[in-house]
């Protein structure tokens, strides 16, 4: 059972517009969010995260929204770049159970056209 | 910086042969963990530790073991090696505090002939 899931496989936006990218989560004890960037032959990057009390959080051209009631979170890039190219990675997990490690969805993959 | 070092980018191996990836960090962190990353299945956990010697099972613990002797080197086995275990293999460290986040090595593509 996937408690972490990302429905769009793959992205596709307008260099200078905004992607959204959508993430949703079943388990209602996740309260800390986080998201991963990817580039093909490399780890995944901490991009941004967001603990449950908040319903924002903004670093630059990224900002992370969470909707606990609907269990939802999305992450805005804007303006969208090339570089920005790459698979995101939406992460999930319980801040205050010790060490339960991150649950990842299957992310999705973002093509910025120029 | 957080320097997560994977032994190789690039391995390729025999079915039925004991292999072993290698992940060391730099930063002091007390977690490590596996990851397998597979198209359209994302990262999945094979094992992961919380301190030296110590070690818990992932989601897809089958076929793969772990050692953990110093606290900066966390190894992944494969005993015996499948085709099916051709993957990109991910390790990753962090600190004990819930609120960190994981910091990855540039993983290491693993081809099981």
């Amino acid at each position: 059972d996937q408690q972490v899931k990302q429905n769009s496989p793959s992205l596709s936006v307008q260099e200078g517009r905004i992607s959204i990218l959508n993430c949703d989560y079943t388990n209602s004890m996740f309260d800390y969010f986080l998201w991963y960037k990817k580039y093909p032959a490399e780890g995944p990057t901490f991009l941004i995260s967001i603990s449950s009390i908040k319903d924002k959080n903004e670093d630059g051209r990224f900002t992370v929204f969470l909707n606990k009631s609907a269990k939802h979170l999305s992450l805005h890039i804007v303006p969208s770049q090339p570089g920005d190219s790459a698979v995101y990675f939406c992460a999930a997990s319980r801040l205050n159970s010790g060490n339960t490690p991150l649950v990842f969805g299957k992310g999705t993959r973002l093509s910025v056209i120029a | 910086d957080v320097k997560v070092t994977q032994s190789s980018r690039y391995l390729v191996k025999r079915t039925g042969e004991k292999v072993f990836l290698e992940c060391v960090q730099d930063m002091d962190h007390e977690n490590m963990f596996w990851y397998r990353q597979d198209p359209g299945l994302g990262l999945r956990l094979i094992y992961f530790s919380y301190d030296v010697k110590m070690k818990e099972k992932g989601d897809i613990p089958e076929g793969y073991s772990v050692s953990r002797e110093k606290k900066e080197r966390f190894s992944l086995i494969l005993e015996s090696a499948s085709t099916n275990q051709t993957s990109m293999y991910l390790c990753a460290s962090s600190l004990t505090e819930s609120n960190q986040p994981q910091h990855f090595g540039d993983g290491t593509r693993l081809s099981i002939l």
